[in-house]
C-alpha cells in the first residue's frame, strides 16, 4: 500500500492561502489521492480527491504533480474554522483508505 | 442525507463486559468500515464490509467482532477488551468515491 508523508504542523495567517504538501512517491497508476480533515476528534471530513488532473471544489484545490509522486492541498482563504488536522490518503484498491500521519494546521488571527 | 450515525457516543466498559457499537447509514452505500483512532494518531483501518460480506480484516484481535446485518447497519461487538483498546472508534461508508465518516464512539475500557 502506498504510504504518504506530510509535515507534522503548519501555521497560516487568516485570509491567506494555506498550502499543505503531501509526498506519495510509491503511488501506483490507478491509486487516487484523497484529502480529509479532522477537527478536534470529530469524524474525518472529506475535502477533495484526484487521480492525475488538478481538481477544485468549493472547499479547496488539489494540485497533483505530473509524476504523481506528490500533491498539494490549497485552501484559498483560510479562516479560523479551518484549524484542523489534514490527512492525505492514497486509496489502495476500492476500499482501502489508509491515513497518513497528517498535518496539524493552525490558522492564526 | 450524507450522514453516518454512530451509537453510543461514549461508552465505558469493564474488561469482562460484552458491549456493541452500532453504525447506520441510509445513503445506499455498499461498503462500510471500522477504524480505530488513538489520541493524536491517525485513524487505523480495522475492517471493511463490501456488499454485506467481510472483505478486509487488518489482523484485528478476535476480541473485536464485526457484523453487518444488512446494507445499512454495521456493528462491532466487543468482548474481553484491554485498557489499551480505549480509543475513538469510527465508522465510515462509501460507494465508489469518497468515504463518509461518523462522529465516532469514544470507548474507555476500565
Amino acid at each position: 500500500d502506498a504510504k504518504t508523508t506530510q509535515p507534522p504542523s503548519m501555521d497560516c495567517a487568516e485570509g491567506r492561502a494555506a498550502n499543505l504538501p503531501c509526498n506519495h512517491s510509491t503511488i501506483s497508476g490507478n491509486e487516487y489521492v484523497y484529502w480529509y480533515r479532522q477537527i478536534h476528534s470529530q469524524g474525518p471530513q472529506y475535502i477533495i480527491h484526484g487521480l492525475k488532473n488538478n481538481e477544485t471544489n468549493e472547499m479547496a484545490s488539489l494540485i497533483i504533480t505530473e509524476d504523481r509522486k506528490s500533491s498539494t492541498l490549497i485552501l484559498p482563504h483560510a479562516t479560523l474554522r479551518d484549524t484542523a488536522v489534514y490527512y492525505c490518503i492514497v486509496r489502495a484498491g476500492t476500499y482501502k483508505y489508509i491515513f497518513g500521519t497528517g498535518t496539524r494546521l493552525k490558522v492564526l488571527a | 442525507d450524507t450522514e453516518v450515525t454512530q451509537t453510543p457516543k461514549h461508552l465505558v466498559m469493564g474488561m469482562t463486559n460484552k458491549k456493541s457499537l452500532k453504525c447506520e447509514q441510509h445513503m445506499g452505500h455498499r461498503a462500510m468500515y471500522w477504524y480505530k483512532q488513538k489520541a493524536k494518531k491517525p485513524p487505523e483501518l480495522m475492517f471493511v464490509y463490501s456488499y454485506e460480506k467481510l472483505s478486509i480484516n487488518e489482523s484485528v484481535p478476535s476480541r473485536f467482532s464485526p457484523e453487518c446485518p444488512n446494507s445499512s447497519l454495521l456493528n462491532l461487538h466487543l468482548h474481553a477488551l484491554q485498557p489499551e483498546d480505549s480509543a475513538l472508534y469510527l465508522c465510515a461508508s462509501s460507494r465508489d468515491r469518497e468515504a463518509f465518516f461518523g462522529q465516532g464512539t469514544r470507548l474507555t475500557v476500565v
